[in-house]
């Protein structure tokens, strides 16, 4: 057990749809990283975030935003869903920002678009 | 730029060793790390080595890491059959000025037969 947790675990909605994954990181733990494991671009990052603040984006797609709240954890809202869509999503945590700062890693959420 | 790609098979009989290579693009990397992920389950931090280093033991699994060839291995000594997963390369990534963002590579499955 990493320490962080995302719910739900699982996640079945339809094209067109809207839906938000939540992500608690390791206690004490001030950056939150997302990344997508899909079948045909494998593991990518997303978006992080450190203390509440954005700090740095990938491929992320304009449909899709994230926050970091106080309490530290974070939500990724995708909206407009389409099928291709369709992958885990991960949460990570570390500590800081600096250079070998590990990043853990929650269990995903499993997002279905039908 | 940023690439890491990994050989995408590897199968072994039990009590072998295994080796799961991995090269990377981005020179600037100072910690490459390996992840297991087990079928249905999240990313496990298995090791993590820095830049300066050019091996890193760790009980059955050793890292090795040519920094010139920019060329990353996990041996896996005396292979069990729980050993059976996907591993993934990470390089921790400052390129286009992301903070510690990981870029992973294809993943390797590993089988191991009985």
């Amino acid at each position: 057990d990493s320490g962080v947790t995302q719910t739900p675990k699982h996640l079945i909605t339809a094209t067109g749809q809207r839906v938000t994954l939540r992500c608690s990181p390791r206690s004490g733990d001030l950056s939150v990283y997302w990344y997508q494991q899909s079948l045909d671009q494998g593991l990518q990052f997303l978006i992080q975030y450190y203390n509440g603040e954005e700090r740095a984006k990938g491929n992320i797609l304009e449909r899709f935003s994230a926050q970091q709240f106080p309490d530290l954890h974070s939500e990724l809202n995708l909206s407009s869903l389409e099928l291709g869509d369709s992958a885990l999503y991960f949460c990570a945590s570390s500590q800081t920002l600096v250079g070998g700062d590990t990043q853990y890693f929650g269990p995903g959420t499993r997002l279905t678009v039908l | 730029g940023e690439d890491v790609e990994q050989s995408l098979f590897l199968s072994v009989r039990e009590g072998d060793s295994s080796v799961i290579n991995c090269t990377y693009t981005d020179s600037s990397s100072t910690y490459l790390y390996w992840y297991k992920q087990e079928p249905g389950a999240g990313l496990q931090l298995l090791t993590y080595i820095f830049s300066n280093m050019d091996m890193k033991q760790d009980q059955r699994l050793t890292v090795l890491l040519n920094k010139k060839d920019k060329h990353l291995s996990l041996r896996i000594a005396d292979t069990q059959t729980g050993d059976s997963a996907i591993y993934f390369c990470a390089e921790k990534s400052n390129y286009g000025g992301a903070t510690n963002k990981l870029i992973f590579g294809t993943g390797t499955l590993l089988a191991v037969q009985p």
